[in-house]
């Protein structure tokens, strides 16, 4: 069974304070690594997908990397505008086009 | 132009009621999924269908029945509500990689 587990839960930064999410998976053959935004009483929205180990994707301040036990989404310099909870989900060969979420880390970025 | 589109945005019922929530995708894409987010804002699949034919079923009391007339919309009826029942409930709709494309959520309470 597919396990993904994100710390911290919660990460208080100040603008400008770059800092790093962490996502570690447990599966069988990942199909891929996914990214999510979700902003309150909205759904999640997607960032990125990621294939496999050593692959980087940025947007804006935002850069995800992949290795072979977890991921990092690195949040360069943010803003207020960047909190949100993440959400990380991972796809394997077993789960077919199940994603298994993790818990998310609800981010917040004051002025 | 919204992608994936749910209704109502709200539900409040009372219990024993039923209740159906509707989704629609103009993506273009053949799977379409039901999630249960609860308080904790942990995301878990209930249905899943691809072009109509239902391939995923989790768990998920036979009170819930999820209806697809075309591959675009993908409803979700539930019968003899329970207190329990009270979460968001999330459609979305999976792209060529695998990623998933959420809608806003129904927020559905039982009283």
């Amino acid at each position: 069974e597919d396990q993904v587990t994100q710390s911290p839960e919660a990460l208080r930064l100040q603008e400008g304070e770059s800092s790093s999410l962490n996502c570690s998976y447990t599966v069988s053959g990942l199909r891929g690594l996914f990214w999510y935004r979700q902003d309150p009483g909205k759904g999640p929205e997607f960032l990125f997908t990621l294939y496999s180990a050593g692959e980087e994707k940025e947007k804006e301040r935002l850069k995800a990397t992949l290795t072979k036990k977890e991921s990092f989404l690195h949040i360069t310099a943010p803003k207020p505008e960047d909190s949100a909870t993440y959400l990380c989900a991972v796809v394997s060969e077993a789960s077919g086009s199940r994603l298994t979420f993790g818990e998310g880390t609800q981010l917040t970025v004051n002025p | 132009d919204t992608a994936v589109s749910q209704t109502p945005k709200y539900l409040v019922t009372q219990m024993g009621n039923d209740k159906s929530i509707k989704c629609e995708q103009n993506l273009g894409h053949d799977t379409m999924y039901w999630y249960k987010q609860d308080s904790k804002k942990f995301l878990k699949i209930m249905f899943s269908y691809n072009n109509k034919e239902l391939i995923i079923n989790e768990t998920v009391p036979n009170r819930f029945s999820p209806k697809s007339p075309d591959k675009a919309h993908l409803n979700l009826h539930i019968n003899s509500l329970e207190l329990g029942d009270s979460a968001v409930y999330f459609c979305a709709s999976r792209g060529f990689s695998y990623e998933q494309y959420f809608g806003p959520g129904t927020r559905l309470t039982v009283t």
